[in-house]
């Protein structure tokens, strides 16, 4: 099975910092890998599939990179509404795999 | 609307069953992939199983063996068979479309004598 290490667990920042998560892969996964949001109590939301591809609807302070076993989700400017749980899936191969989730908590 | 709606969740004792359904509306059930992701109290989201629009299931270790993912195209309806049920299962288990990030308000299972 594919693990996926994501890093910080958590992380305190404010409104208009800049901030980014990272996702490695045991083994190459191409740019198979998801981003996703999840505020308390509520069904995750993908925020970006294939490494880099925005969600429709998800505003552009959203990006994504990497492919092969790295990948980085960047918030460019964080808005109130960001302050959640963010996780990486990877589906290059079953079973799928989550990263181990970063909550981002307001500083 | 595309709606995924789970029931079935309940309090089982260790080493007891339960299944949980997934009714999907709003789309063309057949043509996707479907899956079940779980989520323990305080904890972080586990993918647990898929069911292909090509009829193939999958697995996550935890659960092999002991979980069967099967779907029902005539009534829209995704199924999760949980038997020998553990304390480690209890979670609020989603059911999901991940080609349209659908997924369904959860529901939740408590194993626990």
């Amino acid at each position: 099975d594919i693990q996926m290490t994501q890093s910080p667990s958590s992380l305190s920042a404010s409104v208009g910092d800049r901030v980014t998560i990272t996702c490695r892969a045991s083994q190459g996964i191409r740019n198979d890998l998801g981003w996703y949001q999840q505020k308390p109590g509520r069904a995750p939301k993908r925020l970006i599939h294939a490494a880099s591809t925005l969600q429709s609807g998800v505003p552009s302070t959203f990006s994504g990179s990497g492919s092969g076993t790295e990948f980085t989700l960047t918030i460019s400017s964080l808005q109130p509404e960001d302050f959640a749980t963010y996780y990486c899936l990877q589906y290059s191969s079953y079973p799928h795999t989550f990263g181990q989730g970063t909550k981002l908590e307001i500083k | 609307e595309v709606q995924l709606l789970e029931s079935g969740g309940g309090l089982v004792q260790p080493g007891g069953s339960l299944r949980l359904s997934c009714a999907a509306s709003g789309f063309t059930f057949t043509t996707y992939t479907m899956t079940w992701v779980r989520q323990a109290p305080g904890k972080g989201l586990e993918w647990v199983s898929a069911f292909t629009s090509g009829g193939l299931t999958y697995y996550a270790e935890s659960v092999k063996g002991r979980f069967t993912i099967s779907r029902d195209n005539s009534k829209n309806t995704l199924y999760l068979q949980m038997n020998s049920l553990r304390a480690e299962d209890t979670a609020v288990y989603y059911c999901a479309a991940p080609g349209m990030d659908v997924w369904g308000q959860g529901t939740t299972v408590t194993v626990s004598s």
